[in-house]
């Protein structure tokens, strides 16, 4: 079975571009959730989606915004680009994640570096 | 304001010995919690889980332990290996919604050979 496959591995951007971030979860997983890692503050959570529909949203701005299409692919979407957004972004899917024991599986992430 | 907190940076640890990473968090709600272990380029993956109801969790030769009263959890790993060094993330999440993790900082874990 095919792991979470995140496109591009990198990226470089400069400020006030914009950019898309492209995830295909493990065959079978609904749920896709979006994290940001970076080194001061960590993985934090930006998104999940489910079924299309967005369940929850993290404290991140409205620069940054998601779809999932009817095969459970995702993307994530970041506008106007300021130098803070340079991150490692990860992809992670699982079955519904709504389950407590559910495992959340990651991607290796896109590497985004805003100039 | 942080709710899961992993203090020490790094770790470093003799091959064979034990390793112990700790992990602290303040939101009550929390009702499971994930170590996942993270190396360069790679996204993380997931090590061992500890529901609420349990104080202890073993699977090989890691366990975790969960002190409830204390909001504190840790990761013990015997014998360590080389190849356990990475980043350990320690994450919990709270009324069944496991896509929201909320992750410590992590910790560097070096075993030397």
């Amino acid at each position: 079975k095919a792991g979470v496959t995140q496109t591009p591995r990198y990226l470089i951007k400069t400020r006030g571009q914009q950019v898309t971030l492209s995830c295909s979860p493990i065959s079978g997983h609904r749920s896709v959730s979006w994290y940001q890692q970076t080194p001061g503050q960590g993985l934090q959570f930006l998104f999940e989606y489910f079924s299309e529909t967005q369940r929850n949203k993290g404290n991140f701005p409205g620069r940054f915004s998601g779809r999932q299409f009817s095969n459970s692919r995702s993307e994530m979407n970041v506008s106007t680009l300021e130098l803070g957004d340079s991150a490692l972004y990860l992809c992670a899917s699982s079955y519904s994640g709504a389950a407590t024991n559910e495992k959340l599986f990651f991607g290796s992430g896109t590497q985004l570096s805003v100039l | 304001d942080q709710q899961v907190k992993q203090n020490s940076p790094s770790l470093s640890v003799q091959e064979g010995r034990i390793s112990i990473l700790n992990c602290d968090y303040t939101n009550s709600m929390f009702d499971y919690f994930l170590w996942y272990k993270k190396y360069p380029a790679e996204g993380p993956t997931f090590l061992i889980s500890i529901s609420s109801i349990k104080d202890k969790n073993e699977d090989g030769r890691f366990t975790v332990f969960l002190n409830k009263s204390a909001k504190h959890l840790s990761l013990h790993i015997v014998p360590s290996q080389p190849g356990d060094s990475a980043v350990y993330f320690c994450a919990a999440s709270a009324g069944g919604s496991n896509y929201k993790l909320t992750f410590g900082k992590g910790t560097l874990l070096t075993v030397n050979p």
